[in-house]
């Protein structure tokens, strides 16, 4: 897990409601990213940022939302407009230099439950 | 498409037994191959990580090999221990672009 944090470890929803999923690093490093994952696929893009107050759509952004005030912060928001939004959320972070992403460290997860 | 196909979907062996787990990837060009390992409720953490130009990578009792003309890795497993049960995730980084490619992954189930 590195110097990623993920809080909480645990999160349940009621439908309709907002909620929004911590990522925190300490590693200096300048990109973080938010994957979904869910059972028998692999890990989906939702959103990515390379520097602070600048970040991208992934795959899967519809229903979410993000913002990178902070180096090493960038949260999520799962919204009610996420359909389906039960699943295990990772937030990730890497070097950019180069021009490209480096390694990804993950962070431990959240299991987002809704009601 | 970049594809990663990931093969079996799940394994079950008895400890101290090998196994070997197989990656087919459509994505071309790529820059590297990455295998994770993923603890059940945990983020993956990183195994190996090969070029192109590298056949085999080891990390203790872990060796990914890679054959980029059939665009196939393997990651062979030695002298399993319970400890190495977790998810396996074979994942491609293509050379243009910066967006990961993953495979679903291969959950191993090593029992006593």
């Amino acid at each position: 897990d590195g110097g990623i944090t993920q809080s909480p470890k645990y999160l349940f929803r009621k439908e309709g409601q907002n909620v929004t999923l911590s990522c925190e690093q300490n590693l200096n490093h300048d990109a973080m990213y938010w994957y979904r994952q869910d059972p028998g696929q692999g890990l989906r893009l939702i959103y990515y940022s390379q520097i602070v107050n600048d970040f991208q759509k992934g795959d899967i952004a519809e229903g979410y939302s993000v913002s990178r005030e902070k180096k090493e912060s960038f949260p999520l928001t799962v919204t009610s407009a996420q359909k389906n939004p039960t699943a295990f959320y990772l937030c990730a972070s890497s070097m950019f230099a180069s021009g490209r992403l480096h390694e990804q460290f993950f962070g431990p997860g959240t299991r987002l439950t809704v009601l | 498409k970049n594809q990663v196909e990931q093969s079996p979907q799940s394994l079950i062996i008895l400890e101290g037994k090998n196994c070997t787990l197989q990656c087919n990837y459509t994505v071309s060009p790529f820059s590297n191959l990455r295998w994770y390992k993923q603890d059940t409720g945990r983020g993956p953490v990183s195994l190996t990580i090969m070029t192109f130009s590298e056949n085999t990578k080891s990390n203790g009792r872990y060796t990914a090999t890679l054959d980029a003309d059939t665009k196939q890795s393997s990651l062979h497993i030695t002298a399993s221990q319970l400890s190495d049960s977790a998810s396996y995730i074979c994942v491609v980084r293509p050379e243009y672009g910066n967006k990961l490619v993953f495979g679903a992954g291969t959950i191993l189930r090593v029992k006593s």
